[in-house]
């Protein structure tokens, strides 16, 4: 299978909901990265993991490197947050894996 | 604003023809990847650097793909004979370590071939 599984695909929220991201790996890896790309293709770092949990104003990250899981949180969802969504793990081989994606959109 | 500087933003080039794109990675990070991401958002790893050397790079960037990270100059990704399949965005990143250590990602450069 998929070095790595993001789910879900997409997501529609209404402003001020919460919701997660989750993505699944299939081989213990060493650290993950969330990104949020915008419209015009920049990859935004959200968090850089190595293990445990972070978390930033309205978005928290969890890393399991055992469970082979992370998951991304956002609080209070904002109409800025909408763009696409990646986790990307690093195998420890010098180049990272990336998810296929969550399209989040916010509607007002 | 991005520490990772790509350019140009955006290349339309002719089938056939030759692609440059550069990179700098940002201050202080010896490690450079460069990463295709298709249509469907799908990335692909083609070389990454440590300095000015190549660690590891995929078959189709040996064929028709070349890069390079010279000392005191931006690293460049250069498709000799561009195809319609090469469009995408090129996406630049560096790395304090490379391995085990967070990227920073560039804006891109988006290719069009036509």
């Amino acid at each position: 299978g998929m070095p790595v599984e993001q789910n879900p695909p997409a997501l529609s929220l209404y402003e001020g909901a919460d919701s997660g991201l989750r993505c699944n790996f299939s081989t213990t890896m060493k650290s993950v990265q969330w990104f949020q790309q915008n419209h015009r293709g920049r990859l935004i770092t959200l968090f850089y993991l190595a293990q445990g949990t972070k978390e930033n104003g309205r978005l928290k990250s969890t890393f399991n490197s055992k469970e082979r899981y992370s998951t991304l949180h956002i609080k209070d969802a904002q109409l800025e947050d909408s763009g696409t969504y990646f986790c990307a793990a690093d195998t420890g081989n010098y180049k990272y894996v990336f998810g296929a994606g969550t399209r989040l959109k916010v509607i007002a | 604003n991005s520490k990772v500087i790509q350019t140009p933003r955006y290349l339309v080039k002719g089938q056939g023809q030759k692609a440059k794109m550069r990179c700098i990675p940002e201050k202080g990070h010896p490690v450079v990847f460069w990463y295709q991401q298709n249509k469907n958002n799908e990335f692909k790893f083609l070389i990454n650097f440590q300095n000015q050397e190549v660690l590891q790079q995929i078959d189709m960037t040996e064929k028709r793909f070349s890069a390079e990270c010279p000392s005191n100059s931006p690293c460049s990704l250069e498709i000799q004979s561009s195809e319609a399949g090469d469009s995408a965005l090129y996406l630049c990143a560096s790395s304090p370590r490379g391995a085990n250590s967070d990227y920073t990602f560039g804006s891109g450069t988006r290719l069009l071939v036509i």
